[in-house]
């Protein structure tokens, strides 16, 4: 089956360590996304890649960081400068920036102790 | 800046009634505006999309009324059912670097009492 997976679905961490976010597609598409969903909040984008080794930052990057060395995969690190990161965090991707359906990733619910 | 302004927060209503979701846009260069649906602990799906040279779209109980001189847009849910309990997301997307990505509205949760 072709979708994306993310893993784990739940994760814990101690405050001050960073924690790295998986995000795996087989569909093949070219841009992949990373947002941040917190209640009442809608979904905010943290960063986006529309190519292999490329990648820029969205609406509140900072204290996050990611890399996109293979088009399938893009991992995002929660550092522990994010002040934070207890929060649902969905990864999605599209066959290119320009186009129009994203598809979302089942998410990780990270908290942070 | 929120650049997709979503209403209600939340929303409750009778089995077979309407749902109406309201979303409210500035930026005048939005050409593409979606709306996801999101089930508990899954992540959003595609649910329904228009271009602004339409004033309606429809795909069966799902309709989106689009206003282009106002700038908002609508989603309506007819003859709403328990499974249709949700968080909803508006949202716009444009061209170009800046634009062309999604911007979210904040989400409306739905409950539909059977």
């Amino acid at each position: 089956d072709g979708g994306i997976t993310q893993s784990p679905k739940y994760l814990f961490r101690k405050e001050g360590q960073n924690v790295t976010l998986s995000c795996e597609q087989n569909l093949n598409h070219d841009a992949m996304y990373w947002y941040r969903q917190d209640p009442g909040q809608g979904l905010r984008l943290i960063y986006y890649s529309q190519i292999v080794n490329d990648f820029q930052k969205g609406d509140i990057a900072e204290g996050y960081s990611v890399s996109r060395e293979k088009k399938e995969s893009f991992p995002l690190t929660v550092t522990s400068a994010q002040k934070n990161p207890t929060a649902f965090y969905l990864c999605a991707s599209s066959i290119q920036n320009s186009h129009l359906e994203q598809f979302f990733g089942p998410g990780t619910r990270l908290t942070v102790l | 800046q929120q650049q997709v302004k979503q209403s209600p927060q939340s929303l409750i209503v009778q089995k077979g009634g309407i749902s109406i979701i309201n979303c409210a846009y500035e930026n005048t260069a939005f050409d593409y505006f979606p709306w996801y649906q999101q089930f508990p602990g899954k992540g959003p799906a595609l649910l329904i999309a228009i271009r602004p040279d339409v004033s309606e779209k429809k795909e069966g109980r799902f309709t989106i009324s689009f206003n282009k001189s106002a700038k908002q847009f609508s989603l309506h849910i007819m003859d709403s059912q328990p499974g249709d309990s949700a968080t909803y997301f508006c949202a716009a997307k444009g061209r170009g670097s800046t634009l062309g990505r999604l911007y979210f509205g904040r989400g409306t949760q739905l409950t539909v009492w059977p």
